[in-house]
């Protein structure tokens, strides 16, 4: 069973908002990963990271979208200004060595941008 | 870049009936292969992965799922399905090059009738 942990559970944010999720990945992975999962059960990629080092991120990660892995912490992830479209699962996983391992899903921040 | 197609969106079964779920990638050589499983308001869990050797992988649950080169495939099977497979599957898949980069079919939702 996956021990990445995920808070808060449920997020609704007014447009315009910051919105915050945490991740915490299971002990001893240093590979980081967030996806979007939208209704339509699309993954989007949005960012990873390896010993706090960002590995790869999109652009859309770049403009509204933040996150850090600081040690001794947990990562995060957050919306500058929250967008209805923003609306969607944040999934957060971890590996030991990146995704030809097996990759551990956290149950997800389910964000809802009213 | 890589990408899966899984052309069935929903497959409706009868308890004890056998099961095939498709999938189809895209990628120039040999990728890293995987299947997903997504219960309702759980993460992401690992049924089986191929990275070589035998086309033919079993993985939890009474899953395997058969790599065929030539059609670019990797179908998700089981003998007999149990109602509380009903869930969401996804396959995967990452390049060897790049294997932070898990990519995501958009999921079969399986419904398993009693």
């Amino acid at each position: 069973n996956s021990k990445v942990i995920q808070t808060p559970r449920y997020l609704v944010k007014g447009q315009g908002q910051k919105a915050k999720m945490r991740c915490i990945p299971e002990k001893g992975h240093p590979v980081v990963f967030w996806y979007q999962q939208n209704k339509n059960n699309e993954f989007k990629f949005l960012i990873n990271f390896q010993n706090q080092e960002v590995l790869q991120q999109i652009d859309m990660t770049e403009k509204r979208f933040s996150a850090e892995c600081p040690s001794n912490s947990p990562c995060s992830l957050e919306i500058q200004s929250s967008e209805a479209g923003d609306s969607a699962l944040y999934l957060c996983a971890s590996s030991l060595w990146g995704g030809n391992t097996e990759v551990f899903f956290g149950k997800g921040t389910r964000l809802t941008v009213v | 870049a890589q990408s899966v197609t899984q052309p069935d969106a929903r497959v409706t079964v009868s308890e004890g009936a056998s099961l095939q779920l498709r999938c189809k990638y895209s990628y120039s050589g040999t990728p890293y292969l995987f299947w997903y499983v997504q219960y309702p308001r759980q993460g992401l869990q690992l049924l089986l992965k191929y990275y070589s050797g035998d086309p033919v992988v079993q993985g939890v649950n009474g899953f395997e799922a058969e790599f065929i080169k030539s059609n670019s495939s990797f179908h998700l099977r089981k003998a007999s399905v149990h109602w509380s497979d009903s869930a969401v599957y996804f396959c995967a898949v990452s390049a060897p090059s790049n294997t932070n980069k898990v990519v995501f079919g958009t999921g079969t939702r399986l419904q398993v009738l009693p």
